[in-house]
């Protein structure tokens, strides 16, 4: 079955990073964007990043430019999220996201369990 | 990239009808028509309902439908039931690669 699950979270210090993975399976990952979006405790959602299906193309939230990267290894059916100067207002849950594909402006079809990060000293 | 505006709360008894609003600017919406509406009960991932303004993905009941007139899109849920009970998020395609959700809006069955 279509299932992405995210992995990577936890405790980090401020300023420090971290890499999240996000396995894809059940679906062709090559052939699809990705996003990563993320929702602070009791907070709404907030998208974060976009990567093409090639990984060609990549765009960012204001928020994380600069700091955060994105980027996919297609032969491992995987996406990652490189977050540098980790800041307290980072602390959220992350979900990783399947575009549908069906437009340029897809919209967010299939989503993981999300991976709980926190920026604490 | 300032978040689309939801009202932060509405509220419908069983069998009623409920409309969310979610309002941004031209640039918000990029003069595309990809607004898309999502459902997230607590505790779980968020589960997409309305795409490409007023689209059903298979299995959304009929109750759920979508709208857009200008810089205001709109989901409407009709005949309420109490699984419709959670919050809901609208996003849309701003372009350049970027997409920009709503504040999100909770959603109560009497």
């Amino acid at each position: 079955q279509v299932q992405l699950v995210e992995s990577g979270g936890g405790v980090v210090q401020p300023g420090g990073s971290l890499r999240l993975p996000c396995a894809a399976s059940g679906f062709t990952f090559s052939s699809y964007g990705m996003h990563w979006v993320r929702q602070a405790p009791g907070k709404g959602l907030e998208w974060v990043a976009f990567i093409r299906y090639d990984g060609s193309n990549k765009n960012y939230a204001d928020s994380v430019k600069g700091r955060f990267t994105i980027s996919r290894d297609n032969s491992k059916n995987t996406l990652y999220l490189h977050m540098n100067s980790l800041r307290p207002e980072d602390t959220a849950v992350y979900y990783c996201a399947k575009d549908s594909g069906w437009n340029p402006g897809g919209s967010f079809d299939i989503w993981g369990r999300g991976t709980m990060v926190t920026v604490s000293s | 990239q300032s978040a689309l505006t939801q009202p932060r709360s509405v509220s419908g008894s069983p069998g009623q009808s409920v409309t969310i609003s979610c309002t941004g600017t031209s640039s918000d919406f990029g003069g595309y028509n990809y607004v898309s509406w999502y459902q997230q009960h607590p505790g779980k991932a968020p589960k997409l309902m309305i795409y490409d303004v007023n689209k059903r993905p298979s299995g959304v009941p009929d109750r759920f439908s979508g709208s857009k007139s200008g810089n205001t899109a709109s989901l409407t849920i009709s005949g309420l039931q109490a699984e419709d009970d959670a919050d809901y998020y609208c996003c849309s395609y701003a372009g350049s690669y970027i997409w920009v959700f709503g504040g999100g809006t909770e959603l109560t069955v009497l």
